[in-house]
Order: C-alpha cells, then sequence, then structure tokens
C-alpha cells in the first residue's frame, strides 16, 4: 500500500510524443529518487534530489529526460521525445536522507 | 560494472524451509544496507535494513552483513508461499547514501 503518490498509473503514447510523469512524496520526506525499472537491467536511478537540489542525475540521459522538483510537494519527469526504449516502469520513492526509502506505485510506460 | 551483484537464483525452496539470499557490493565505502521484497506487478517494500557486521534479526528474516567480504545476505526462516516474490538488494554509498540495487533473485516457496 504505497503512500508516495505516482501519476499517472499507466501511460501509452507514440513515439515523439512528451511524457510527463509526477510524484507526491511522503510529507516530511527530504530525498526523492526516480528509479526505471526494466527486466534487462533491473532498478536504475535515474535522479535524485535532497531538500529539492538535485543531487545526482548521471543515470539520466540528458538529451531526452528532465527531472524537476518545483516545490517540496511535487518532483516530475519528462520525457520529450519518447522512444520505445523507454518503455518500463518508472517509480518514484522518497525517504529522509536517504533512509528507509518508501516507493510510489509506478508509472507504466509504454511507447508505441 | 553493477556495483551490486544477485547473481543466484531464481530460487525454489519447499514451504518451511529456510531461504538464504545473497549479494555482493563492490564500494568499500558502502554505509547502509536494504533488503526490499517486490511482487509481481507491485512497487519495492522495505523488509530490512543493516548498518554495521553481523546479524539483524526480525521475526523470521535474518539479515547478515560482512564489510570486509562485501557481502549481505538475507534468510528467510519456515518459508510460506506468500514468501514468492523478488527480493532486491540495495546498498547505500557515498555522502549522500546514494541506494544502487542488484537486478534482484526471484523465490517461488512450494507448497
Amino acid at each position: 500500500d504505497a503512500r508516495v503518490t505516482q501519476t499517472p498509473r499507466h501511460k501509452v503514447t507514440e513515439m515523439g510524443q512528451e511524457v510527463t510523469m509526477r510524484c507526491q512524496p511522503i510529507l516530511g520526506h527530504n530525498t526523492v529518487f526516480w528509479y526505471r525499472q526494466t527486466m534487462m537491467q533491473g532498478l536504475e536511478l535515474l535522479a535524485y534530489f535532497r531538500n529539492r537540489a538535485p543531487l545526482d542525475d548521471s543515470g539520466m540521459p540528458k538529451d531526452r529526460f528532465s527531472a524537476e522538483m518545483p516545490d517540496a510537494t511535487l518532483a516530475t519527469l519528462k520525457i520529450q521525445p519518447s522512444e520505445p526504449r523507454d518503455s518500463a516502469v518508472y517509480f518514484c520513492a522518497s525517504g529522509r536522507d536517504s533512509l528507509f526509502t518508501d516507493f510510489g506505485a509506478g508509472t507504466r510506460l509504454s511507447v508505441l | 560494472q553493477k556495483e551490486v551483484e544477485q547473481n543466484s537464483g531464481p530460487l525454489s525452496v519447499p514451504e518451511g524451509a529456510i531461504a538464504s539470499l545473497n549479494c555482493t557490493y563492490s564500494d568499500r565505502g558502502s554505509q547502509s544496507f536494504f533488503w526490499y521484497r517486490q511482487y509481481s506487478g507491485k512497487s519495492p517494500e522495505l523488509i530490512m535494513s543493516i548498518y554495521s557486521n553481523g546479524d539483524k534479526e526480525d521475526g523470521r528474516f535474518t539479515a547478515q552483513l560482512n564489510k570486509a567480504s562485501q557481502y549481505v545476505s538475507l534468510l528467510i526462516r519456515d518459508s510460506q508461499p506468500s514468501d514468492s516474490a523478488t527480493y532486491l538488494c540495495a546498498v547505500g554509498t557515498g555522502a549522500n547514501s546514494k541506494l544502487t540495487f542488484g537486478k534482484g533473485i526471484t523465490l517461488s516457496v512450494r507448497p
């Protein structure tokens, strides 16, 4: 029963379209992570923020992906333009100084 | 180079047996270690954390850490069919405790 809220839960889009995924971390958590999960690669860290500041986005393809945290209650992950290889489950997780990280239910993205 | 390795699996054990799940990591500076359970189609959920060498027990679960060998394991006693899931090892490294996950081990408990 996830308490980190992610929207949308499912997204089907066509190649080239912009995709925006949203995450509301648990109140009081100061660290937010974006992970991508595929069968081949497992869970890969894309980006993470502490106190809204980006700490590490080395796992994120910079040419098409962007992650922001406009306020403490919202984190966003955008893909523009999307490609079929971006099809995966994208998880947002939040924690207190990265400890005891709680995951959201995930966004299942299919790019056709 | 993958920093967290979970090489064995899938693992199948009979109900009531002990399931042993293993994980190795490459960064000697790693400071925090976690086991997550993920049911099919669901998100990972934290089941154990361990920070110092030795064993940590919580109910039927025991986490074991050996920093010298860069090895962390999870033992599940009296395995139940409801334990059937993928178990992910995660390691926290660096001042910002960046979490890196292994690919997971799929456990099947046979009734």
